[in-house]
């Protein structure tokens, strides 16, 4: 299994700033996944991060407004860019096993924005 | 498209009740099937999997069966704990197109003591 850690745990924005979201993971991985939230839903994959290549991005989400970097195998960061209210949700961070297909997910970021 | 549907709440229950929280699915090669939980304030946890058809996942007294031919996973305990009550998400992943997981859209259960 993976550890996750997510920095910050929570977040108030003001409209029209950038939050980046850390995310560590306790052995080295693949591949890692963000995910949003909203209250009382299901998860909505934002992007897939691999390293050592661009993130590969879901219909209806783009770099310019979710920039992820993947700098080494037990790192990653989101930024949520221009932040509007419509951006305040739980955001997630996720591995893949190495060797098996289930995943592992930090306790999330919960962004408010204002 | 693949897909996965279960049953919607909240389920209320009282401790020690029965718990079956249905699961079906629609997938074009053959995937594994998960259970997460999500605790209030939490991310999710991998509850139980099963990665073929006739298999069995189980973990904390949860248990549900891979069925090939109804397409389902059902999430099943004889006797809930107040300290089950949580948000539930049966999931599928295919090791192919970017190996994704496709979620449910999660079944909330509260137990009362």
């Amino acid at each position: 299994s993976a550890v996750i850690s997510q920095k910050p745990s929570r977040d108030i924005c003001q409209r029209g700033t950038s939050l980046t979201i850390q995310c560590q993971v306790d052995s080295q991985v693949t591949m890692m996944f963000w995910y949003r939230q909203q209250p009382g839903q299901s998860l909505t994959l934002i992007a897939t991060a691999n390293q050592g290549s661009e993130a590969t991005y879901e219909s209806g989400f783009v770099i310019d407004k979710f920039p992820i970097s993947r700098p080494n195998l037990t790192f990653s960061t989101l930024t949520v860019s221009n932040m509007s209210p419509e951006d305040s949700s739980i955001y997630l961070c996720s591995s893949r096993g190495t060797g098996g297909d289930e995943q592992y997910f930090g306790p999330g970021t919960r962004l408010t924005v204002t | 498209g693949d897909s996965v549907t279960q049953m919607e709440g909240p389920v209320t229950l009282s401790e020690e009740a029965f718990l079956t929280i249905n699961c079906t699915y629609t997938a074009t090669g053959y995937p594994s099937l998960f259970w997460y939980v999500q605790y209030p304030g939490e991310g999710l946890q991998l509850l139980l999997k099963a990665t073929k058809a006739d298999d069995k996942g189980s973990n904390k007294g949860f248990e549900a069966t891979y069925r090939k031919e109804t397409t389902s996973f059902h999430l099943e305990k004889g006797s809930v704990q107040v300290s089950d009550s949580a948000v539930y998400f049966c999931a599928l992943s295919l090791n192919t197109g970017g190996f994704k997981t496709i979620f449910g859209a999660g079944t909330r259960l509260f137990v009362k003591a």
